[in-house]
């Protein structure tokens, strides 16, 4: 299967806790976004980056929240001392950058509830 | 700021019938719009994109359309399935590339 892909796709933590979750973009992809999905709205931009570079944080993005894309392939989202509040499914995608091409390449996301 | 709605959470519909769901967007001009399907539990998939400068687009029984004069892109289904149930997203393409996303409308064909 040569889609994105998300692991892991379902977390249960404790109030306080760290997490972190992972996204395998499609290998020819260097642009790769996060966004976070609460129940009974569309996804929200958290974060993007092109190759390695984070290019943008949205104001989503408390200090508790950090990402990285070392050598522009996976990505890794990290949540510190996990808020109730933070309980969501959390999506990555995956695109690539062309004047025509616009559209992204969504994983199966990562439930997280926070207890 | 920039702004999606999808005014209607959910439509239902019978079977055969053309399923025609709504997107608004307010306070900007968008180059191009976005319809992704949403099955529960998953990620969004891809289905059309539409540019400023097309009227209409069309893939297999999907049609969408962009008046930016009503600043609206309406989707249709034609001869709608009961596996066409599911949550249509509308979206626009933020200033760097990321996507705003309206709330969905959740479409149940009934048999």
């Amino acid at each position: 299967d040569t889609g994105v892909s998300q692991n892991p796709r379902h977390k249960i933590t404790k109030r306080g806790q760290n997490v972190t979750f992972r996204c395998d973009p499609i290998s020819e992809h260097n642009r790769l976004y996060w966004y976070r999905q609460t129940l009974g709205q569309g996804p929200e931009f958290l974060t993007y980056f092109q190759n390695e570079a984070q290019l943008e944080k949205s104001r989503l993005l408390s200090d508790r929240f950090s990402a990285e894309r070392p050598k522009g392939s996976f990505s890794t989202l990290e949540i510190q001392r996990t808020e109730q509040g933070d309980s969501a499914m959390y999506l990555c995608a995956s695109s690539l950058v062309s004047a025509q091409a616009r559209e992204q390449y969504f994983g199966p996301g990562t439930r997280l509830t926070v207890t | 700021s920039q702004k999606i709605e999808q005014n209607s959470e959910a439509l239902n519909i019978q079977e055969g019938k053309t399923a025609t769901l709504t997107c608004n967007y307010t306070n900007y001009s968008p180059a191009y719009l976005q319809w992704y399907r949403q099955d529960p539990g998953r990620g969004p998939v891809f289905l059309l994109l539409i540019r400023e400068n097309e009227k209409e687009k069309r893939k297999e029984r999907l049609k969408v359309t962009f008046d930016t004069t009503l600043k609206q892109s309406l989707f249709h289904i034609t001869a709608s399935q009961p596996a066409d149930s599911a949550t249509y997203l509308c979206a626009n393409g933020g200033s760097q590339g990321n996507l705003i996303f309206g709330k969905g409308t959740k479409l149940s064909v009934k048999p």
